[in-house]
C-alpha cells in the first residue's frame, strides 16, 4: 500500500533552518510528483511547492522562493524539504503529498502524517 | 497568488444537502479544469474527495460531487451524514506550475 512517512516534530529558533523528510513506499517513487503543503495552527492549507522525483526539478511558491529547497534521494525513495531563515510565522504542520495524475492535475491522493515545526526563541 | 475564496462555514441537517463555493479568477479556477477538493478532520491529514472538477477517487461516496462555472467551483455533499462534519478546502492549478488553496469551509452537521 502507498505510504508517505515523515520525520518527527522539530523545535527551532528564529533564523535557523529545518529539514523535513518524506519517505515513500508502495509505489514507483520516480513516477509521481510530490508536493509540500503547510498549515499554521488554526489556519488553512498553503501550497509550498513540488518536486519531480524522477529528474529532481522543482517549483516553489513565490512567497517562499529563496528560503525553501526541495530535494530527493531516489536510492531511498525519500524527498526532503528544507526551510531556512525561520520565523515565528513558519510554525505549522508540514505535509508531503503525492500527485496522483500529472503535475497540473494537482490531485494529492496520498498524504504524509504531517510534521509539526515550531519556531520559538 | 491570493487564496481562493470559500465561505467560512456551511451547515445542514442529516440527510440534507450542502454546497460549498470556491471562487477564484480566470488565472486559476476559471482557466483550468484542475480543481480538487479535500476533506480534513481535526488533527488529521487532508483527504482527496474530488479532482479535475468533478471526478471522485475510488472509495469516495457518490454523495460527494463537484462542478464548475466560470471562475467558481462548487462541492456538493448530498445526504449529509455525521461523519461529513469537517473542514473542506478547494485547490486549483494557477499556471506557471503554481497551485493555490481555498480559504477553507467548516461544515457542521446540525
Amino acid at each position: 500500500q502507498v505510504q508517505l512517512v515523515q520525520s518527527g516534530a522539530e523545535v527551532k529558533k528564529p533564523g535557523a533552518s529545518v529539514e523535513v523528510f518524506c519517505k515513500a513506499s508502495g509505489y514507483t517513487f520516480t513516477s509521481y510528483y510530490i508536493h509540500w503543503v503547510r498549515q499554521a495552527p488554526g489556519q488553512g492549507l498553503e501550497w509550498m511547492g513540488g518536486i519531480n522525483p524522477s529528474g529532481g526539478s522543482t517549483n516553489y511558491a513565490q512567497k517562499l522562493q529563496g528560503r525553501v529547497t526541495m530535494t530527493r534521494d531516489t536510492s531511498t525513495s525519500t524527498v526532503y524539504m528544507e526551510l531556512s531563515s525561520l520565523r515565528s510565522e513558519d510554525t505549522a504542520v508540514y505535509y508531503c503529498a503525492r500527485v496522483g495524475s500529472g503535475y497540473r492535475y494537482g490531485d494529492l491522493d496520498y498524504w504524509g502524517q504531517g510534521t509539526l515545526v515550531t519556531v520559538s526563541s | 497568488q491570493s487564496a481562493l475564496t470559500q465561505p467560512p462555514s456551511a451547515s445542514g441537517s442529516p440527510g440534507q444537502s450542502v454546497t460549498i463555493s470556491c471562487t477564484g479568477t480566470s488565472s486559476d479556477v476559471g482557466g483550468y479544469n484542475y480543481v480538487s477538493w479535500y476533506q480534513q478532520h481535526p488533527g488529521k491529514a487532508p483527504k482527496l474527495m474530488i479532482y479535475e472538477v468533478s471526478k471522485r477517487p475510488s472509495g469516495v461516496p457518490v454523495r460527494f460531487s463537484g462542478s464548475k462555472s466560470g471562475n467558481t467551483a462548487s462541492l456538493t455533499v448530498s445526504g449529509l451524514q455525521a461523519e461529513d462534519e469537517a473542514d473542506y478546502y478547494c485547490s486549483s492549478y494557477a499556471g506557471s506550475n503554481n497551485f493555490v488553496f481555498g480559504t477553507g469551509t467548516r461544515v457542521t452537521v446540525l
